[in-house]
């Protein structure tokens, strides 16, 4: 079955640290992929999206990832964090036609 | 752990129908849920935010009258597309947040709608 797993549940930083979420899928085909972030009571936001072309995205507030077909990976990265990126972050993939599947989450605590 | 069940997972209506999708938390209260939709290669668009016993918040563009919610109990909340028409035809997915902490955000599996 397709499936998304984040490999970290819970990822606590200091605020100026660098940050790397891993995010894997299971899936043969070619793949859409999204990280999302959503803040505490807020709705899901997108961060940024791959659909195609240059492996290596950027997104809004600072973040990038990375499309690695090889590994079937598209980490997410920020080399210095704030307070206020606390929050929760979702990779999401959508298998060209098929419906999105996202992984369980991990969340985010960025201390001051 | 926390499940989202979201039914059903495929439905293809006629024009000109209503139809009806339901998001249920099973194991938790949901003081809030949202409500969105893909369209092909694109990103998840939220159409509202719907509060247990109070009425939904829409997105500037979504249809009140066309998108119906209604979020009776900490457990449901549902999602009628009515007057349906092919263009409505898109990927509906919910989430909800769980109504301890409100910092636990759990999707439902999605649902795929075809109006024909």
């Amino acid at each position: 079955a397709q499936s998304v797993s984040q490999h970290n549940h819970h990822v606590i930083l200091s605020e100026a640290a660098s940050l790397e979420l891993g995010c894997n899928y299971s899936y043969g085909g070619t793949v859409n992929l999204f990280w999302y972030v959503q803040y505490p009571g807020q709705h899901l936001q997108l961060l940024l999206k791959y659909f195609s072309g240059d492996p290596l995205v950027k997104g809004i507030k600072g973040f990038e990832a990375e499309f690695i077909k090889s590994k079937f990976s598209f980490n997410l990265r920020k080399p210095s964090v704030q307070w206020s990126d606390t929050a929760e972050y979702f990779c999401a993939v959508n298998p060209r036609g098929g419906k999105l599947i996202f992984g369980q989450g991990t969340e985010l605590s960025v201390k001051p | 752990g926390a499940v989202v069940s979201q039914h059903p997972s495929w439905v293809i209506c006629k024009s000109g129908t209503s139809v009806k999708i339901e998001c249920r938390s099973l194991d938790f209260q949901a003081t809030t849920m949202f409500w969105y939709r893909q369209f092909p290669k694109q990103s998840l668009m939220l159409m509202a935010t719907s509060n247990e016993g109070s009425k939904a918040t829409y997105e500037q563009g979504v249809e009140k009258d066309k998108f119906l919610i209604n979020h009776a109990s900490l457990t449901l909340s549902t999602l009628t597309v009515t007057s349906a028409h092919p263009e409505d035809s898109s990927f509906y997915i919910c989430s909800a947040i769980s109504g301890v902490t409100g910092n636990t955000i759990y999707f439902g599996e999605g649902s795929w709608l075809t109006v024909v």
